[in-house]
C-alpha cells in the first residue's frame, strides 16, 4: 500500500516554513525522505526509526508517529534550494511484526516551490 | 568518494528490441535496488538485490524484465521485446545493508524512450 503524502503541492516564499505529511495505512517501522530536484535523482534527506532515533539532514527536521502511522517533515526557513519534489518512502517487512528490508513504497510526493 | 552510476544516461530503442541498462553501486554496498518512475510519477520499485541474490523481484512488470548482479557490485536490468509502456526513468540505489534502516543513494538513472 502506497503511503499518502499531502499536501500534494506548496508554494512558499524564501523564508517561509511548510510541513509535508506522510500517512500509512500499515504499521511502520522506519519512514524515508528524499527530495528530487527536475531532472535528478532522488537524494536522501532523513529516516526517522521507530523508538525515536533520527538519521538525515541537519537542517532539516522530521517526526515519527508510529502509532499513528505517520511522519512529518518539516521545512523552517525556506530556501530557493529547498525547491523540489519530497519523496517519503515506507520499508517493506518481512513478516508481521518482523524486520524491514530496504524495498520502499513511495508516496506521490509533495511539489514545493520556494519564490525569492 | 564516488556515488552510483548508471549507463546509459539516455536510451532510444525501437519496438520491440532489447535492452540491457547498467547499474555500478557505491562501493562496499551490499544492497541494491532497481526503481522506474514514468513522467511525473513517483517512484515504483522494481527488484531489489542482496548480495548476488534477488529476494524480492515482485516489482518486475512482466517476464520481459530481468535482472542480474555480479561479483555483488554491477547490476544489469534487461527488458526484452520493449513495448511504448516500458519508456521511463530507471533509477539505481544502494545501501550499505539492505534493512529498511539505512539510506538509499540513487544514480542519476537511464532515461530509455521506445519509439
Amino acid at each position: 500500500q502506497q503511503p499518502v503524502q499531502s499536501p500534494q503541492a506548496v508554494i512558499l516564499r524564501e523564508g517561509e516554513d511548510a510541513v509535508i505529511n506522510c500517512s500509512s495505512s500499515k504499521a511502520l517501522y522506519s519512514v524515508h525522505w528524499y527530495r528530487q530536484k527536475h531532472g535528478e535523482a532522488p537524494v536522501f534527506l532523513m529516516i526517522l526509526l521507530k523508538g525515536g532515533e533520527q538519521k538525515g539532514h541537519e537542517k532539516i527536521s522530521a517526526s515519527f508517529n508510529e502509532k499513528k502511522q505517520q511522519s512529518s517533515l518539516y521545512l523552517t526557513a525556506s530556501q530557493l534550494s529547498y525547491s523540489g519534489t519530497y519523496f517519503c518512502g515506507t520499508p517493506a517487512t518481512l513478516r508481521a511484526g518482523g524486520t524491514s528490508y530496504g524495498k520502499l513504497t513511495f508516496g506521490q510526493g509533495t511539489i514545493l516551490t520556494v519564490h525569492p | 568518494g564516488a556515488g552510483v552510476s548508471q549507463s546509459p544516461s539516455n536510451k532510444v530503442t525501437e519496438k520491440g528490441k532489447d535492452v540491457e541498462l547498467r547499474c555500478d553501486p557505491i562501493s562496499g554496498h551490499t544492497a541494491l535496488y532497481w526503481y522506474r518512475q514514468s513522467l511525473g510519477q513517483g517512484l515504483e520499485f522494481l527488484i531489489y538485490f542482496q548480495g548476488n541474490s534477488a529476494p524480492d523481484k515482485s516489482g518486475l512488470p512482466s517476464d520481459r524484465f530481468s535482472a542480474e548482479r555480479t561479483g555483488g557490485s554491477v547490476s544489469t536490468l534487461t527488458i526484452q521485446r520493449t513495448q511504448q509502456e516500458d519508456s521511463a526513468v530507471y533509477l539505481c540505489a544502494s545501501s550499505l545493508q539492505g534493512t529498511g534502516t539505512y539510506e538509499q543513494y540513487f544514480g542519476p538513472g537511464t532515461r530509455l524512450t521506445v519509439t
